[in-house]
């Protein structure tokens, strides 16, 4: 079975400091790992992938995610954050051996403040 | 384009009244999808369909039917609702980049 851990419920960084925000996951074949953005009382936004290749992906709004087999994580990373950037974010996993079926993470939700 | 969207953007049921969700996509999309998020569990999917006319079983299908009316609309219909499906339903759709899902606004459903 697939399933996504976001160890933290909660991020808090001051605007302009480096942000993470974790992922890790279990596969039982090559997984595709995404993140997704919610802001309040809208539907999710995709902000980047990893499906093959380079373990670093870039995506939107300079977020960047690093895809480490070993540790099985798939961490969410932004040099300079921004309070715009305050959000839920959700990790999510394809197992290529389950079709279809995206398991998404419960959720981070990050606070830029001030 | 409108994209993804979803009727009615919120609806209050009692306990055993049956309700049909819309979904309809612009985007000539191919698969099509219903999740719930509840807090603190993200979301879970309820069924998919990765074509006109097929529809498979996600992780929560139990209390929930689907029908894939054509390529455009995909809906979720609760026969007897329960207070346990009190949820936020979204409908998401993705094309030849099957990887990269686009959603529709959700809809908040309470059942009392």
């Amino acid at each position: 079975a697939q399933s996504v851990a976001q160890p933290e419920d909660q991020v808090n960084v001051a605007e302009g400091n480096p942000l993470t925000v974790k992922c890790t996951y279990s596969v039982s074949g090559n997984p595709y790992l995404f993140w997704y953005v919610q802001y309040p009382n809208r539907g999710l936004q995709f902000l980047l992938k990893y499906i093959t290749g380079d373990n670093l992906v870039k995506g939107s709004y300079g977020f960047e995610a690093e895809f480490n087999k070993s540790q099985t994580s798939f961490h969410l990373k932004k040099p300079s954050a921004l309070v715009s950037d305050s959000a839920l974010y959700f990790c999510a996993v394809r197992d290529d051996n389950y079709g279809q079926n995206f398991v998404f993470g419960p959720g981070t939700r990050l606070s830029v403040l001030p | 384009n409108a994209g993804v969207t979803q009727t009615p953007k919120f609806q209050v049921l009692k306990t055993g009244q049956s309700m049909t969700l819309q979904c309809a996509q612009d985007m000539n999309h191919n698969s099509m999808y219903w999740y719930r998020q509840d807090p603190g569990m993200g979301l879970r999917l309820i069924y998919y369909s990765a074509s006109e006319g097929t529809t498979d079983k996600g992780e929560v299908p139990n209390g929930y039917n689907v029908s894939r009316l054509n390529k455009r609309e995909f809906s979720l219909r609760l026969e007897s609702a329960a207070p346990s499906q009190t949820s936020v339903y979204f409908c998401a759709s993705s094309g030849r980049d099957v990887f990269l899902q686009y959603f529709g606004p959700g809809t908040r459903l309470t059942v009392t």
